[in-house]
């Protein structure tokens, strides 16, 4: 079965700084792994996607991925944080690509 | 300009009425699915659909329904039998194969309150 945990549901960073946002997963076969952002009251928009072809991903606004297979992970980073970024991240999970499984999301807020 | 609705932005119900909430996507996918989402918990999978006429259920399916008539739409209900359906509802599709990739595209989201 397919499951995702995102570690800290709130990080708090200073504009400039270092955004990490860490993703574990659980999944019987090699599966393909997925950040999206979430804006107030809005829906979610893809920022990137794991699927196999290289383990750094790299996505929209400057984000990317690693994934480690040894770690069963997925963290999202970003070098320089923008008063943009402030918004709540999910990572998803796909076995089949059929379904996604969501991990409970990290709301992200930039200091000034 | 493709894309997927989402209809009514917000919608008010009275305890023990039935509503429906619209998405219409014009991106030629197969598939479709409905999530909600409650502050902390993340997305969860009401139901899906992966051709027209065809879907199954997902998580948490007990008090919604769907309908698959074309593949454009897949309206869901949100019966008096959810006992507590305050929550924000997202609707999602993808495409198929080599050309979509497997990625779920987002509509805009329908916030119903419960009064």
């Amino acid at each position: 079965a397919q499951s995702v945990t995102q570690l800290g549901s709130h990080v708090s960073v200073s504009e400039g700084a270092l955004v990490l946002l860490r993703c574990n997963y659980s999944s019987s076969v090699p599966p393909y792994l997925f950040w999206y952002v979430q804006y107030p009251n809005q829906g979610l928009q893809l920022l990137l996607k794991y699927t196999s072809a290289a383990t750094l991903v790299k996505g929209i606004n400057d984000f990317e991925a690693e994934f480690k297979k040894s770690e069963t992970s997925f963290h999202l980073t970003k070098p320089s944080a923008h008063m943009s970024d402030a918004a709540e991240y999910f990572c998803a999970v796909s076995e089949r690509a059929d379904k996604l499984s969501f991990g409970a999301g990290t709301t992200v807020t930039v200091r000034a | 300009d493709g894309g997927i609705t989402q209809s009514p932005k917000y919608l008010f119900r009275k305890e023990g009425q039935n509503v429906t909430l619209s998405c219409e996507q014009n991106l030629n996918h197969d598939a479709m699915y409905w999530y909600r989402q409650d502050p902390g918990q993340g997305l969860r999978l009401i139901y899906y659909s992966q051709i027209v006429n065809d879907f199954q259920k997902g998580d948490i399916a007990e008090g919604y329904s769907v309908s698959r008539e074309k593949k454009e739409s897949f309206p869901l209900t949100v019966t008096s039998a959810q006992k507590n359906p305050t929550a924000f509802y997202l609707c999602a599709s993808r495409g198929s194969g080599r050309v979509f990739g497997n990625e779920q595209f987002f509509g805009p989201g329908t916030r119903l309150t419960v009064l």
